[in-house]
Protein backbone atom coordinates (compact mmCIF):
# COMPACT_ATOMS: atom_id res chain seq x y z
CA UNK A 1 0.00 0.00 0.00
CA UNK A 2 2.06 3.39 -0.92
CA UNK A 3 -0.80 5.44 -1.22
CA UNK A 4 1.50 8.17 0.41
CA UNK A 5 5.14 8.48 -0.82
CA UNK A 6 8.10 10.25 0.41
CA UNK A 7 10.83 9.23 -2.25
CA UNK A 8 13.62 10.58 -0.92
CA UNK A 9 14.89 8.82 2.00
CA UNK A 10 17.53 11.21 2.73
CA UNK A 11 18.34 14.77 2.50
CA UNK A 12 21.37 16.73 3.47
CA UNK A 13 21.60 20.68 3.65
CA UNK A 14 23.30 23.19 4.58
CA UNK A 15 22.64 25.38 8.14
CA UNK A 16 21.00 28.64 6.85
CA UNK A 17 19.79 27.07 3.32
CA UNK A 18 16.35 26.06 2.38
CA UNK A 19 15.26 22.26 2.94
CA UNK A 20 12.55 21.01 0.60
CA UNK A 21 10.57 18.10 1.09
CA UNK A 22 8.31 16.25 -0.94
CA UNK A 23 5.84 13.75 -0.73
CA UNK A 24 3.49 11.94 -3.21
CA UNK A 25 -0.42 10.65 -2.25
CA UNK A 26 -2.76 8.58 -5.07
CA UNK A 27 -5.51 8.51 -2.83
CA UNK A 28 -8.41 11.35 -4.34
CA UNK A 29 -10.26 11.01 -1.07
CA UNK A 30 -7.19 12.59 1.27
CA UNK A 31 -8.24 16.33 2.27
CA UNK A 32 -6.21 16.74 4.78
CA UNK A 33 -2.19 16.79 5.26
CA UNK A 34 0.05 16.95 8.13
CA UNK A 35 4.21 17.01 8.58
CA UNK A 36 5.88 15.41 11.54
CA UNK A 37 8.71 15.48 12.69
CA UNK A 38 10.40 12.50 14.83
CA UNK A 39 13.42 12.22 16.81
CA UNK A 40 15.10 8.84 17.77
CA UNK A 41 13.36 7.19 20.59
CA UNK A 42 10.38 9.55 20.58
CA UNK A 43 6.96 9.65 19.01
CA UNK A 44 6.12 12.00 16.30
CA UNK A 45 5.70 15.65 16.51
CA UNK A 46 3.31 17.59 14.46
CA UNK A 47 4.58 20.35 12.80
CA UNK A 48 2.55 21.88 10.13
CA UNK A 49 -1.04 20.77 8.43
CA UNK A 50 -3.16 22.12 5.16
CA UNK A 51 -6.57 21.48 3.94
CA UNK A 52 -7.09 20.09 0.59
CA UNK A 53 -8.98 23.67 0.11
CA UNK A 54 -5.91 25.35 0.61
CA UNK A 55 -2.81 25.59 -1.42
CA UNK A 56 -0.13 27.31 0.73
CA UNK A 57 0.12 26.93 4.71
CA UNK A 58 2.86 29.05 6.61
CA UNK A 59 4.08 28.75 9.87
CA UNK A 60 6.99 30.99 10.63
CA UNK A 61 9.72 29.17 9.65
CA UNK A 62 7.82 26.08 8.14
CA UNK A 63 5.75 26.38 5.14
CA UNK A 64 3.91 23.40 3.21
CA UNK A 65 2.36 23.73 -0.29
CA UNK A 66 0.06 21.38 -2.00
CA UNK A 67 -0.46 21.10 -5.49
CA UNK A 68 -3.91 18.41 -5.67
CA UNK A 69 -3.70 18.50 -9.59
CA UNK A 70 -0.43 16.28 -9.17
CA UNK A 71 -1.28 15.49 -5.80
CA UNK A 72 2.00 16.22 -4.45
CA UNK A 73 2.79 18.69 -1.23
CA UNK A 74 6.43 19.51 -0.28
CA UNK A 75 7.65 21.33 2.86
CA UNK A 76 9.59 23.84 2.88
CA UNK A 77 11.65 24.92 6.10
CA UNK A 78 13.39 28.42 5.56
CA UNK A 79 16.41 28.82 7.46
CA UNK A 80 17.46 25.11 8.05
CA UNK A 81 18.96 25.01 11.50
CA UNK A 82 21.55 22.05 13.12
CA UNK A 83 18.20 21.71 15.42
CA UNK A 84 16.12 20.60 12.57
CA UNK A 85 18.12 17.16 11.59
CA UNK A 86 15.38 14.50 12.16
CA UNK A 87 13.38 12.10 10.29
CA UNK A 88 10.14 13.64 8.47
CA UNK A 89 7.11 12.40 7.60
CA UNK A 90 4.07 13.19 5.32
CA UNK A 91 0.58 12.16 6.34
CA UNK A 92 -2.84 12.13 5.35
CA UNK A 93 -6.13 11.33 6.06
CA UNK A 94 -9.45 10.77 4.41
CA UNK A 95 -13.00 12.22 4.82
CA UNK A 96 -15.13 9.66 7.23
CA UNK A 97 -18.81 9.62 7.91
CA UNK A 98 -19.81 12.60 10.45
CA UNK A 99 -18.59 11.26 13.76
CA UNK A 100 -15.78 8.71 12.74
CA UNK A 101 -12.40 9.39 13.94
CA UNK A 102 -9.89 10.21 10.45
CA UNK A 103 -6.99 7.55 10.47
CA UNK A 104 -3.73 8.81 9.10
CA UNK A 105 -1.78 7.41 6.50
CA UNK A 106 1.85 8.15 6.39
CA UNK A 107 5.02 8.05 4.39
CA UNK A 108 8.04 6.28 4.97
CA UNK A 109 9.89 9.50 6.32
CA UNK A 110 12.63 11.41 5.33
CA UNK A 111 16.08 11.59 6.95
CA UNK A 112 16.90 15.57 6.92
CA UNK A 113 20.44 16.72 7.98
CA UNK A 114 21.16 20.02 8.30
CA UNK A 115 24.67 20.79 8.67
CA UNK A 116 26.64 23.51 10.65
CA UNK B 1 2.00 21.92 27.55
CA UNK B 2 -0.45 18.99 27.41
CA UNK B 3 0.90 15.66 26.40
CA UNK B 4 -0.03 12.09 25.56
CA UNK B 5 2.05 9.63 27.98
CA UNK B 6 2.24 6.53 27.03
CA UNK B 7 3.22 3.63 29.71
CA UNK B 8 5.50 1.42 29.37
CA UNK B 9 8.58 3.02 27.78
CA UNK B 10 9.75 -0.87 27.04
CA UNK B 11 8.04 -3.90 27.51
CA UNK B 12 9.88 -7.70 26.99
CA UNK B 13 7.48 -10.42 27.13
CA UNK B 14 7.76 -13.83 26.02
CA UNK B 15 5.85 -15.05 22.92
CA UNK B 16 2.37 -16.57 23.30
CA UNK B 17 2.03 -13.93 26.77
CA UNK B 18 -0.37 -11.05 27.13
CA UNK B 19 1.08 -7.04 27.15
CA UNK B 20 -1.51 -4.35 27.73
CA UNK B 21 0.34 -1.16 26.55
CA UNK B 22 -1.29 2.07 28.42
CA UNK B 23 -1.83 5.70 27.33
CA UNK B 24 -3.26 8.70 28.42
CA UNK B 25 -4.43 10.94 26.01
CA UNK B 26 -5.04 14.65 26.40
CA UNK B 27 -7.97 15.55 28.45
CA UNK B 28 -10.13 17.33 26.57
CA UNK B 29 -9.55 15.36 22.62
CA UNK B 30 -12.46 13.25 22.00
CA UNK B 31 -10.85 10.83 19.76
CA UNK B 32 -7.81 8.26 20.08
CA UNK B 33 -5.59 5.77 17.93
CA UNK B 34 -2.60 3.44 18.58
CA UNK B 35 -0.55 2.79 15.44
CA UNK B 36 2.46 0.90 15.05
CA UNK B 37 6.27 0.95 13.37
CA UNK B 38 7.86 -2.23 13.05
CA UNK B 39 11.63 -1.07 12.81
CA UNK B 40 12.89 -0.14 9.68
CA UNK B 41 9.14 -0.04 8.22
CA UNK B 42 6.35 2.55 8.22
CA UNK B 43 4.21 4.01 11.03
CA UNK B 44 0.76 2.12 10.52
CA UNK B 45 -2.60 2.97 11.81
CA UNK B 46 -4.04 -0.31 14.25
CA UNK B 47 -7.16 1.52 15.43
CA UNK B 48 -9.09 4.68 16.08
CA UNK B 49 -11.56 4.98 18.94
CA UNK B 50 -14.41 7.81 19.78
CA UNK B 51 -17.61 7.73 21.94
CA UNK B 52 -16.35 4.57 23.64
CA UNK B 53 -16.17 1.87 20.43
CA UNK B 54 -14.18 1.30 17.98
CA UNK B 55 -14.54 3.63 14.51
CA UNK B 56 -12.13 1.82 12.84
CA UNK B 57 -9.25 -0.43 12.42
CA UNK B 58 -6.60 -2.23 9.83
CA UNK B 59 -6.39 -5.40 8.67
CA UNK B 60 -3.71 -5.34 11.22
CA UNK B 61 -5.64 -5.29 14.12
CA UNK B 62 -7.32 -9.08 14.49
CA UNK B 63 -9.04 -10.55 16.98
CA UNK B 64 -5.72 -11.01 19.45
CA UNK B 65 -6.06 -7.10 19.51
CA UNK B 66 -8.18 -4.76 21.99
CA UNK B 67 -8.56 -1.38 23.39
CA UNK B 68 -10.38 -0.17 26.35
CA UNK B 69 -11.15 3.16 27.76
CA UNK B 70 -11.60 2.06 31.20
CA UNK B 71 -12.20 4.75 33.05
CA UNK B 72 -11.96 8.64 31.91
CA UNK B 73 -8.52 9.13 31.15
CA UNK B 74 -6.68 5.56 30.28
CA UNK B 75 -6.73 4.26 26.97
CA UNK B 76 -5.19 0.76 26.49
CA UNK B 77 -3.90 -1.75 24.00
CA UNK B 78 -4.09 -5.37 24.69
CA UNK B 79 -2.64 -7.82 22.58
CA UNK B 80 -3.90 -11.45 24.13
CA UNK B 81 -1.29 -13.47 22.72
CA UNK B 82 2.12 -11.91 21.27
CA UNK B 83 3.80 -13.34 18.06
CA UNK B 84 7.39 -12.59 17.53
CA UNK B 85 5.90 -10.27 14.65
CA UNK B 86 4.05 -7.71 17.03
CA UNK B 87 7.45 -6.64 18.42
CA UNK B 88 7.47 -2.65 17.19
CA UNK B 89 7.19 0.73 18.54
CA UNK B 90 3.64 1.49 19.39
CA UNK B 91 2.65 5.08 19.73
CA UNK B 92 -0.88 6.33 21.08
CA UNK B 93 -2.38 9.37 19.49
CA UNK B 94 -5.32 11.80 20.23
CA UNK B 95 -7.04 14.54 18.37
CA UNK B 96 -9.66 17.22 19.77
CA UNK B 97 -11.77 17.04 17.19
CA UNK B 98 -12.37 15.53 13.39
CA UNK B 99 -12.34 17.80 10.71
CA UNK B 100 -9.33 19.28 11.91
CA UNK B 101 -7.59 16.12 12.25
CA UNK B 102 -4.49 17.33 14.34
CA UNK B 103 -3.13 13.72 16.04
CA UNK B 104 -0.96 14.19 19.11
CA UNK B 105 1.48 11.63 19.41
CA UNK B 106 3.05 9.87 22.86
CA UNK B 107 6.41 8.44 22.99
CA UNK B 108 6.08 5.36 22.05
CA UNK B 109 6.24 2.12 24.20
CA UNK B 110 8.65 -0.49 22.38
CA UNK B 111 7.59 -3.86 22.63
CA UNK B 112 9.95 -6.66 22.27
CA UNK B 113 8.45 -10.53 21.83
CA UNK B 114 11.04 -12.76 22.70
Amino acid sequence: DQQVKQNSPSLSVQEGRISILNCDYTNSMFDYFLWYKKYPAEGPTFLISISSIKDKNEDGRFTVFLNKSAKHLSLHIVPSQPGDSAVYFCAASAVRSSGSARQLTFGSGTQLTVLP
Amino acid sequence: EPEVTQTPSHQVTQMGQEVILRCVPISNHLYFYWYRQILGQKVEFLVSFYNNEISEKSEIFDDQFSVERPDGSNFTLKIRSTKLEDSAMYFCASSEGQVKNIQYFGAGTRLSVL
